[in-house]
Formats: structure tokens, C-alpha cells, sequence
């Protein structure tokens, strides 16, 4: 069964802290790997990654996938209490229809 | 400037009373896509439509159908809505981007 999983399940760190939030999955072909941001309202389109090794960066987010070990990891350095949400990995699959399967997701809480 | 709009935000049921959500968008995807999520879980993926074509997931309940009347809407109704329903119902579209846009949720609660 395809299956995405989310490491830690939740984080307390205080502002200033630099955070790895890793996703490792079990699917085989799948197009892209997508994080997403959520507070307190619908998911927020963060990263994609398609090819192992490449990371992205924007701002002090950055992600990399390595497929691998069939795992990816969301770096955020210098948090901020704007930081603190879920953070979902979810990897498409689904062809024409960009399916996307969706890991437990990681609790991040800032403290000030 | 292009979105995904939900309607209501929140909406309140009783126990059993069919409910309609709302969903459009002005990014003219031609994917669109209802998800349950409820507290503390993942979004999971009810149904979707690519263009017309309507695709259920297999172990979405009878209880929820869905409309796309056309390119820019889509609605979830909900026939008789128990309290294991109650949860943010999220729309999203997708294009051939590789990714998917969301809308704000739907938060529904039964009562």
C-alpha cells in the first residue's frame, strides 16, 4: 500500500532554532513531491521536487528529496512564531489528475 | 487576482439535514478536488472531477456526491450528515502544474 510518513508528529522549538522535518514514503512512480504549509485554514503551497538531490530554497525554507532513500526533508532556519503550523508532505501520483497522497503531517510550534 | 473560493466558510448542520458546499475558481483548471479533513489528520481525498469526468475514491461513503456544472464550480453535498462528518472540507484544483491549489475550507459542524 502506498504510504507517506511524517517525522516528528510535533516539535516545540523556540524562535531563533534551525528545524529538519523529514518525510519518507513508500510509492513507487510518482510524478513530484510537495510540501505544504498549514495554519489555521487550507494548506499553503510551499516546495515541489521532482528530481533527487536538487534543492530548493526560498527564503529560510529549503527542501531536498532523495530518491534514494525514498525520503525528504524540509529545513527551516532562524524560526519565527510565524513559522508555527502543520507541515504537510504529500507526493502526486495520480497521472493526468495530479492525485496527491498526503502524509500525518508535523505540528511545528514556535516559542518566542 | 486567481483563486479558489469556498462558500460558506463555516456551516452548521443538524443531525441528518442535507448540506451543500460551495466551490469555484478563476484559475481555469481543469481538475477539481473535494477532501475531508478532519482534526489533527491529514486532508483525504473524497472525489474528483477531470474536466467532467467524475472519479470516486473507493471508500468515499454514498453519503457524499458532488456536481461540476461546469469548468468554474464544483459542489460537495452531503445527503444526511452524521456527526462522524463534521470536518474542514477542502476544494482544490490543479492544472498540469504537478501541483494543487486550495481554497480556504468549508468547516463543517453537526449537530
Amino acid at each position: 500500500e502506498d504510504k507517506v510518513v511524517q517525522s516528528p508528529l510535533s516539535l516545540v522549538v523556540h524562535e531563533g532554532d534551525t528545524v529538519t522535518l523529514n518525510c519518507s514514503y513508500e510509492v513507487t512512480n510518482f510524478r513530484s513531491l510537495l510540501w505544504y504549509k498549514q495554519e489555521k485554514k487550507a494548506p499553503t503551497f510551499l516546495f515541489m521536487l521532482t528530481s533527487s538531490g536538487i534543492e530548493k530554497k526560498s527564503g529560510r525554507l529549503s527542501s531536498i528529496l532523495d530518491k534514494k532513500e525514498l525520503f525528504s526533508i524540509l529545513n527551516i532556519t532562524a524560526t519565527q512564531t510565524g513559522d508555527s503550523a502543520v507541515y504537510l508532505c504529500a507526493l502526486n501520483y495520480g497521472g493526468a489528475t495530479n492525485k496527491l497522497i498526503f502524509g500525518t503531517g508535523t505540528l511545528l510550534a514556535v516559542q518566542p | 487576482d486567481a483563486m479558489v473560493i469556498q462558500n460558506p466558510r463555516y456551516q452548521v448542520t443538524q443531525f441528518g439535514k442535507p448540506v451543500t458546499l460551495s466551490c469555484s475558481q478563476t484559475l481555469n483548471h481543469n481538475v477539481m478536488y473535494w477532501y475531508q479533513q478532519k482534526s489533527s489528520q491529514a486532508p483525504k481525498l473524497l472525489f474528483h472531477y477531470y474536466d467532467k469526468d467524475f472519479n470516486n475514491e473507493a471508500d468515499t461513503p454514498d453519503n457524499f456526491q458532488s456536481r461540476r456544472p461546469n469548468t468554474s464550480f464544483c459542489f460537495l453535498d452531503i445527503r444526511s450528515p452524521g456527526l462522524g462528518d463534521a470536518a474542514m472540507y477542502l476544494c482544490a484544483t490543479s492544472s498540469n502544474s504537478y501541483t494543487q491549489y486550495f481554497g480556504p475550507g468549508t468547516r463543517l459542524t453537526v449537530l
